[in-house]
């Protein structure tokens, strides 16, 4: 069974820190997908990024960078000079193929809530 | 494109009534998932769609729960009779298999059952 581990359940920064996001991972499958999901106090489910399994390459989009190492099946989230902005519950999510029918089930993590304070 | 439309946004009722969610897919998405999210349980799917059959229903909590998907543009999620450990957010999220692997999600129906 797929399975999607954020150990970090809360962290707080000041602005303008550095953070990271830990997700590590669990499948046996050998094509899969990788995702992390924002969740403001809003509500809604933003998706950030989308990475496959055969694409190791780190990706850097304006202050969000992230980390796919499969040699540790780590999947990690790096906010570079945090902002009140970014104070949200972050999701990293798995997803399986699924054989009968076709189409994407995603496994989610429990989610890292990070508030980011003046 | 409007992205995946949920109504309603908010809905209160009473222990034993029956509550219908709804969900319009984004056009050309042809499958179709539903969510619930708890602060005990995390996000949670229920049933997943695709092309308008029901593929997984595993986590569909009991028979009180269900759901169909009458054609490509609309879904509804049932619960009948509801109950208060059904308050939950539940969102509907949807993705064009075989194009993109992302699923798009809907801005959520907070349900609370008093």
């Amino acid at each position: 069974a797929q399975k999607v581990t954020q150990a970090q359940t809360e962290i707080s920064v000041v602005e303008k820190e550095d953070v990271t996001l830990d997700c590590v991972y669990e499948t046996r499958d050998t094509t899969y997908y990788l995702f992390w999901y924002k969740q403001p106090p809003s509500g809604e489910l933003v998706f950030l990024i989308r990475r496959n399994s055969f694409d190791e390459q780190n990706e850097i989009s304006g202050r969000y960078s992230w980390n796919f190492q499969k040699s540790t099946s780590s999947f990690n989230f790096t906010i570079t000079a945090s902002q009140v902005v970014d104070s949200a519950v972050y999701f990293c999510a798995l997803s399986e193929y699924m054989l009968t029918g076709g189409g994407n089930k995603l496994t989610f993590g429990t989610g890292t809530q990070l508030k980011v304070e003046l | 494109d409007a992205g995946v439309i949920q109504s309603p946004r908010h809905e209160v009722t009473e222990m034993g009534q029956e509550v219908t969610l709804r969900c319009k897919p984004i056009s050309g998405h042809n499958s179709l998932f539903w969510y619930r999210q708890t602060m005990m349980r995390g996000l949670e799917l229920l049933i997943y769609f695709n092309n308008n059959v029901p593929i997984d229903d595993s986590g569909m909590p009991e028979d009180r729960f269900s759901a169909k998907m009458p054609n490509a543009s609309f879904s509804t999620l049932k619960i009948q009779p509801s109950e208060p450990r059904d308050s939950a957010v539940y969102f509907c999220a949807t993705l064009a298999t075989l194009r993109y692997n992302e699923q798009f999600f809907g801005p959520g129906t907070r349900l609370t059952v008093l």
